[in-house]
């Protein structure tokens, strides 16, 4: 159980386009799901965390008019790299917190999604 | 942030037993300490998780001290494919941040 998926699992766009990624609990409902991204080398980096019909709450310094995150449901949540420019090339990955999970860092994890912006 | 500490690498051999200490200073009262195994472009996948003293699993044993201001992964008998990046996440005011991660590297 457990199990998250994520699509596509790799997207390559020009500069100037947007891209959506979804991010979906397959086996349990998620209240919270988080997106993470992530350069080569490096260690993840939270971007936002989201709560099914509210708001997601950003990180510092990352741009929510340019990262939209939509929680419609308990088992989706979508990010939307919108006007996407080289600099947004990354290895996207979403995680999702179980309903009634007794820890804060019970988080299970997509595959992840390597975004390539030409 | 609950940023935590980890060595940023370890070197083992087939068949040896790791342990990966992990520092959090600021971990909330109320919550775990997670470990994740990461293998590149992949996403991380959950080892085991802790509050206080051991837990043990299939895969792993987890060691926290009575101050739980850190805590020890122990790998036994590790294999090639055991080569990943290792992290611990601890949260502190409802947040956890990934640290840098120990790069596991196990030789033949």
């Amino acid at each position: 159980g457990a199990v998250v998926s994520q699509h596509p699992s790799r997207v390559i766009c020009k500069s100037g386009t947007s891209v959506k990624i979804e991010c979906r609990s397959l086996d349990f409902q998620a209240t919270t799901m988080f997106w993470y991204r992530q350069f080569p080398k490096q260690s993840l980096m939270l971007m936002a965390t989201s709560n099914e019909g509210s708001k997601a709450t950003y990180e510092q310094g990352v741009e929510k008019d340019k990262f939209l995150i939509n929680h419609a449901s308990l088992t989706l949540s979508t990010l939307t790299v919108t006007s996407a420019h080289p600099e947004d090339s990354s290895f996207y990955i979403c995680s999702a917190r179980r309903q009634g999970a007794s820890s804060y860092n019970e988080q299970f994890f997509g595959p992840g999604t390597r975004l390539t912006v030409l | 942030l609950a940023k935590t500490t980890q060595p940023i690498s370890m070197d083992s051999y087939e068949g040896q037993e790791v342990n990966i200490t992990c520092s959090h200073n600021n971990i909330a009262t109320n919550d775990y300490i997670t470990w994740y195994q990461q293998f590149p472009s992949q996403g991380p996948r959950f080892i085991i998780q802790g509050y206080k003293t051991k837990v043990t699993n299939e895969v792993a044993s987890l060691f926290i001290p009575a101050d739980r201001k850190s805590s020890t992964l122990s790998l036994p008998r590790v294999s090639l494919s055991d080569t990943a990046v290792y992290y611990c996440l601890a949260p502190n005011a409802g947040k956890s941040t990934f640290g840098d991660g120990t790069t596991l590297t196990v030789k033949p």
